[in-house]
């Protein structure tokens, strides 16, 4: 079983939508949890951190469920420019040696005018 | 501020033959990492660097590949020989804080498109 598992869409959604992207995780360790954006053939950059309490920046909403280890971004307000592979990163804490980032395979979005 | 540098952007390649990929991290920053990403699929992590030295080698085929960062700023990773299955993105990004830290971001570089053919 993969560490981080995503649907890997794509999601077309017009202008204005609201998307919401799953991801889940497979080891209860898990500490930190990131979403991270990535352009068609560019690098990934980091979206936000999620934290337990859920955190909002804008129009991304990132919630955090420990007791299922689920993860979700919710997307409001589409916008074109919100097209990109959006990537589930968890980072698993192994103890005293330095954690390590898993990423999931990434879940593509197209938002069409 | 400058961000991660990488070079080759591209490499061809035929099966075999050896190549090699330079990373310059943003100035500073203590932790160096080597992904590989197949299309389709997330970055996997080869190699992470802590300063000089390897915190972190366990997927790293290290029956073809080799990374070195010399003085604990500069990188390089080298294949050799490469196989079919190497073609890929190599990634290396580099953060201020290894994780996991609060304040803990990784920064990638632009990445190396490599074919195998």
């Amino acid at each position: 079983r993969k560490e981080v598992e995503q649907d890997p869409g794509p999601f077309n959604v017009p202008e204005g939508a609201t998307v919401a992207f799953n991801c889940t995780y497979s080891n209860s360790a898990s500490q930190s949890f990131f979403w991270y954006r990535q352009d068609c053939r560019k690098e990934p950059k980091l979206l936000m951190s999620v934290y337990s309490s859920g955190n909002e920046d804008g129009r991304f909403t990132a919630q955090l469920n420990r007791a299922s280890q689920y993860i979700s971004l919710l997307i409001r307000d589409s916008k074109l420019s919100d097209s990109a592979t959006y990537l589930c990163v968890v980072n698993l804490d192994r103890g005293s040696t330095l954690g390590r980032l898993y990423f999931g395979r990434g879940t593509q979005l197209t938002v069409w005018p | 501020e400058a961000g991660v540098a990488q070079s080759p952007r591209y490499k061809i390649i035929e099966k075999r033959q050896s190549v090699a990929f330079w990373c310059n991290p943003i100035s500073g920053h203590a932790t160096l990492y080597w992904y590989q990403q197949i299309l389709g699929q997330g970055p996997k992590l080869l190699i992470q660097f802590q300063n000089n030295g390897v915190v972190d080698d366990s997927q790293l085929p290290k029956d073809r590949f080799s990374a070195e960062r010399l003085k604990g700023v500069d990188s390089t990773l080298k294949i050799q020989p490469a196989k079919l299955e190497d073609s890929a993105v190599y990634l290396c990004a580099s953060s201020l804080e290894p994780p996991p830290s609060l304040s803990y971001e990784q920064y990638f570089g632009p990445g190396t498109r490599l074919t195998v053919t």
